[in-house]
């Protein structure tokens, strides 16, 4: 199976101030189709979770363009450019290149 | 509009059974891969298993082989997962997620396991 690690498991920053979240994958997500099936997903409190980023770097619909994907191989970073309140919450990466799907173990991002 | 509803969890003793529903509208259901996800209490996010558009392939993960089966029924937009044997450890929330990209999420229906 390939194990996603997310670092760091906590990030608190300032309200307007720019955070980053790291995926590290124990293989490449490159799959045979050549296409990397890396996802980003926020989840608040008692809420399912928010699919913000696919195959790497692609907004999901109504997604703002504050949030941002990057990386190749096996290293990813989620970056949002300037945090607003509604962003706190968990962020978990996942893979979809190869089954069973896995994800990171979570970051959460707090408020100072 | 995208909706996927789950029903169908609840309080089940260890060794019993469960059937999750997952009742999807605002899309064309047969065109799409399906999903199910669980999240033990505090914990992180697990997939459970996938459903190809015409049922013909499913894939789990090795902790449900054996024990739960998903299925599908496109003329009623469903999605269903019947679980057996069910343990302590699958205590959570289920939920069910449009394709294997998980672009669209139900709000979930609690299953917890004791006795």
């Amino acid at each position: 199976d390939i194990v996603m690690t997310q670092t760091p498991l906590s990030s608190p920053v300032t309200l307007g101030q720019p955070a980053s979240i790291s995926c590290r994958s124990s293989q490449s997500l490159v799959h045979s189709d050549g296409n990397t099936y890396l996802s980003w997903f926020h989840q608040r409190p008692g809420q399912p979770p928010r699919p913000l980023i696919y195959k790497i770097s692609k907004r999901f619909s109504g997604v703002p363009d504050r949030f941002s994907g990057s990386g190749a191989g096996t290293d990813f970073t989620l970056k949002i450019s300037r945090v607003e309140a509604e962003d706190v919450g968990v962020y978990y990466c996942m893979q979809a290149t190869q089954s069973p799907l896995t994800f990171g173990g979570g970051t959460k991002v707090e408020i100072k | 509009e995208v909706q996927l509803v789950e029903s169908g969890g609840g309080l089940v003793q260890p060794g019993g059974s469960l059937r999750l529903s997952c009742a999807a509208s605002g899309f064309t259901f047969n065109s799409f891969w399906m999903s199910w996800v669980r999240q033990a209490p505090g914990k992180g996010l697990e997939w459970v298993a996938n459903i190809k558009q015409d049922g013909s392939e499913t894939e789990y993960v090795d902790s449900v082989k054996g024990r739960f089966t998903i299925s599908r029924d496109n003329a009623n937009n469903s999605l269903y997962l019947q679980m057996n044997s069910l343990r302590a450890e699958d205590t959570a929330v289920y939920y069910c997620a449009r394709e294997r990209r998980l672009a669209y999420w139900g709000q979930g229906t609690q299953v917890t396991v004791s006795s």
